[in-house]
């Protein structure tokens, strides 16, 4: 089956340390990987995404996430956090055999600590 | 501003009422989609439009009606929802389906409604 973990409800981190948000994927084919924040009362934004190729990608306000095929997973970091990071962060993976299949994790909420 | 719009921003409705949510995109995008947010819960896709076709209903219950009439434009009817039906539902757009390549299934999302069933 496919789906999408993210192992924790929520991730406090002190102003300035470096954050991981974890993400777990279970997919047929070869998996289009993203992740997106929520803001308070807004919609998602994307932030990055991979496809193929380098297993860092580089995305939005200094985040990047790391591809690892052998563990399945697409972990979300920044090397120093800021407060203005605090949101709600999704992963989603897109289906590679069946492009109109998305699935979302149920969130990770980052506080991020003066 | 993401170019995605959703009227209304909040709508409670009674069990028997029939209501509908619009969405808007501004964006020149070919697909859309409907999402349904509920606490704790991942995101669940509900229904995928490209080119104004339906290409995604993902098992979701008839009381759920969406409507295309072009590629701005996406409703969601409803009628005689369920308490469990409370949510915020989200309307998202892209420039199309994955496998196009670049950033053509980056979704781009309204700031969504939230629906209160009583």
């Amino acid at each position: 089956a496919q789906s999408v973990a993210q192992p924790e409800d929520q991730v406090n981190v002190a102003e300035g340390n470096p954050l991981t948000v974890k993400c777990t994927y279970s997919v047929s084919g070869n998996p289009y990987l993203f992740w997106y924040v929520q803001y308070p009362n807004r919609g998602l934004q994307f932030l990055l995404k991979y496809i193929t190729g380098d297993n860092l990608v580089k995305g939005s306000y200094g985040f990047e996430a790391e591809f690892n095929k052998s563990q399945t997973s697409f972990h979300l970091k920044k090397p120093s956090a800021l407060v203005s990071d605090s949101a709600l962060y999704f992963c989603a993976v897109r289906d590679g055999d069946n492009f109109n299949k998305f699935y979302f994790g149920s969130g990770t909420k980052l506080n991020v600590k003066p | 501003e993401t170019g995605v719009t959703q009227t209304p921003r909040h709508l409670v409705m009674g069990m028997t009422n029939k209501k509908s949510l619009k969405c808007e995109q501004h964006l020149g995008h070919n697909a859309m989609y409907w999402y349904k947010q509920s606490a704790k819960k991942p995101l669940e896709l509900m229904f995928v439009y490209n080119f104004k076709e339906q290409t995604e209903n993902n098992s979701v219950p008839s009381r759920f009606s969406p409507e295309c009439p072009n590629s701005s434009h996406l409703f969601l009817h409803l009628h005689t929802l369920q308490p469990e039906d409370s949510a915020l539902y989200l309307c998202a757009s892209s420039l199309g389906l994955a496998g196009a390549g670049g950033n053509t299934d980056t979704q781009y999302f309204g700031p969504g409604t939230r629906l209160t069933v009583l």
